[in-house]
């Protein structure tokens, strides 16, 4: 079966530090995915995606991820944490366009000041 | 364009008793789901609906029943409350390559 598995429930950095989020993906058919972030009490909004074009996506809030085939992995890294970034995220895979999304368990991101 | 919404935003249920989660989306899009998000397990799929008319079964379905009432909304029924069904629960209607999730309806069931 389909998998996404997101390293790590939880991750603390200090405000300032580089944030990075991990998220690798079983298949051996190229995907679409995903990292949604949520906030306190509020539903998931898409932070990027990758369809198959450029393998560094960029998104909002200044995250960005890098799709790496050779490892399977989709990560999501931003160069310097702020506190409003806390929230929990969450990776997601699709295996076509119109394909139902397989979540990841989640990592909450704690910002230290 | 309110996007998905959800309601209601908070619920609290007695074992046995049963309810209906409403789900509206304003955008158009053929397809709609109901997840179910609890605490370290990520968001699990209940129901979907790929078009109006059409229902299938997800990871989850059991105690649960979808109505697809028109292409704008997407209905949610326990039955017979359990409470193994305590959980925060997500709609999502979907374009190609993408889901937009409602804010969530908060259900305890005691």
């Amino acid at each position: 079966a389909q998998s996404v598995t997101q390293l790590g429930s939880h991750v603390s950095v200090s405000e300032g530090a580089l944030v990075l989020l991990r998220c690798n993906y079983s298949s051996s058919v190229p995907p679409y995915l995903f990292w949604y972030v949520q906030y306190p009490n509020q539903g998931l909004q898409l932070l990027l995606k990758y369809t198959s074009a450029a393998t560094l996506v960029k998104g909002i809030n200044g995250f960005e991820a890098e799709f790496k085939k050779s490892e399977t992995s989709f990560h999501l890294t931003k160069p310097s944490a702020h506190m409003s970034d806390a929230a929990e995220y969450f990776c997601a895979v699709s295996y076509n366009q119109g394909g139902k999304l397989i979540f990841g368990q989640g990592t909450e991101l704690s910002v230290k000041p | 364009n309110a996007g998905v919404t959800q309601t209601p935003k908070f619920q609290v249920l007695k074992t046995g008793q049963s309810m209906t989660l409403q789900c509206a989306q304003d955008m158009n899009h053929n397809s709609m789901y109901w997840y179910r998000q609890d605490p370290g397990m990520g968001l699990r799929l209940i129901y979907y609906s790929a078009s109006e008319g059409t229902t299938d079964k997800g990871e989850v379905p059991n105690g649960y029943n979808v109505s697809r009432l028109n292409k704008r909304e997407f209905s949610l029924r326990l039955e017979s409350a359990a409470p193994s069904q305590t959980s925060v629960y997500f709609c999502a209607s979907k374009p190609p390559n993408e889901q937009f999730f409602g804010p969530g309806t908060r259900l305890t069931v005691l």
